[in-house]
C-alpha cells in the first residue's frame, strides 16, 4: 500500500498569505495525485487532479505541482473560505490512499 | 446536478453487519464507478471499495473479507455491507462517484455517521 505523508499537520497563516502544502508518496505515483479540501461537517471537495489540473469551478488561486513522489498544493492568496483541511490522494496503486491531512488555520 | 444520499442505521452492535444504501439522483447510475469511503471521527479517509454499474467490484484488501458492495441500477442505488464490525469501524461513511474512469471523486454524499457500540 502506498503511504502518503503530509508533513505538516497544521499550517497557521493569515488571509492574503500564500499557503504551500506538501505530500510525499512512499513510492512513485507518477502524476496520479489529487488534492481535496474538507470543511467541518462536509464531504471533501476535489480541487486538483492528475497533480496539476484544476477541477471544475476551482479558483485559479489553487495550483498543484509535482510528480513521482513529491507534490505541492499552493494557494496563492488565502481567502477566508480557504481555511480548511486538505488531503492528498493517489490512484496509482490499489488500494487508493489518502494522506492524513493538513489543516490550514487562521493565524 | 448529481446528488448522492446515504441511508441506514446510525448504530450497529459489535459483531453485527453494517448496511448502508446510497441513492443517486439527478443522473443515471449507469456508465460510472461508485465508491464507499469512510472517515473515523477526527481522522483521515479510507477507501473501502468501488463498484461499476455492470457489477464489477474492487475492495480494499484490508477489508476485503468483510465487505460487499452491490448495485441496483433499476433503483439508481448501490449499497455497502460490512460484516463483523468492531468499534474500529465507527466512522462517517461516504458514498461517492468517480470522475469518469479515473480514481478521483467528483461527487460525494453528505456522509452517514455509523457508531459501533453495544
Amino acid at each position: 500500500e502506498i503511504v502518503l505523508t503530509q508533513s505538516l499537520a497544521t499550517l497557521s497563516l493569515s488571509p492574503g498569505e500564500r499557503a504551500t502544502l506538501s505530500c510525499r508518496a512512499s513510492q512513485s505515483v507518477s502524476s496520479y495525485l489529487a488534492w481535496y479540501q474538507q470543511k467541518p461537517g462536509q464531504a471533501p471537495r476535489l480541487l486538483i487532479y492528475d497533480a496539476s489540473n484544476r477541477a471544475t469551478g476551482i479558483p485559479a488561486r489553487f495550483s498543484g505541482s509535482g510528480s513521482g513522489t513529491d507534490f505541492t498544493l499552493t494557494i496563492s492568496n488565502l481567502e477566508p473560505e480557504d481555511f480548511a483541511v486538505y488531503y492528498c490522494q493517489q490512484r496509482s496503486n490499489w488500494p487508493w490512499t489518502f494522506g492524513q491531512g493538513t489543516k490550514v488555520e487562521i493565524k | 446536478q448529481v446528488q448522492l444520499q446515504e441511508s441506514g442505521p446510525g448504530l450497529v452492535k459489535p459483531s453485527e453487519t453494517l448496511s448502508l444504501t446510497c441513492t443517486v439522483s439527478g443522473g443515471s447510475i449507469s456508465d460510472y464507478y461508485w465508491s464507499w469511503i469512510r472517515q473515523p471521527p477526527g481522522k483521515g479517509l479510507e477507501w473501502i471499495g468501488y463498484i461499476y454499474y455492470s457489477g464489477d467490484t474492487n475492495y480494499n484488501p484490508s477489508l476485503k473479507s468483510r465487505v460487499t458492495i452491490l448495485i441496483d441500477t433499476s433503483k439508481n442505488q448501490f449499497s455497502l455491507r460490512l460484516s463483523s464490525v468492531t468499534a474500529a469501524d465507527t466512522a462517517v461513511y461516504y458514498c461517492a462517484r468517480r470522475l469518469g474512469t479515473s480514481g478521483w471523486i467528483d461527487y460525494w454524499g453528505q456522509g452517514a455517521l455509523v457508531t459501533v457500540s453495544s
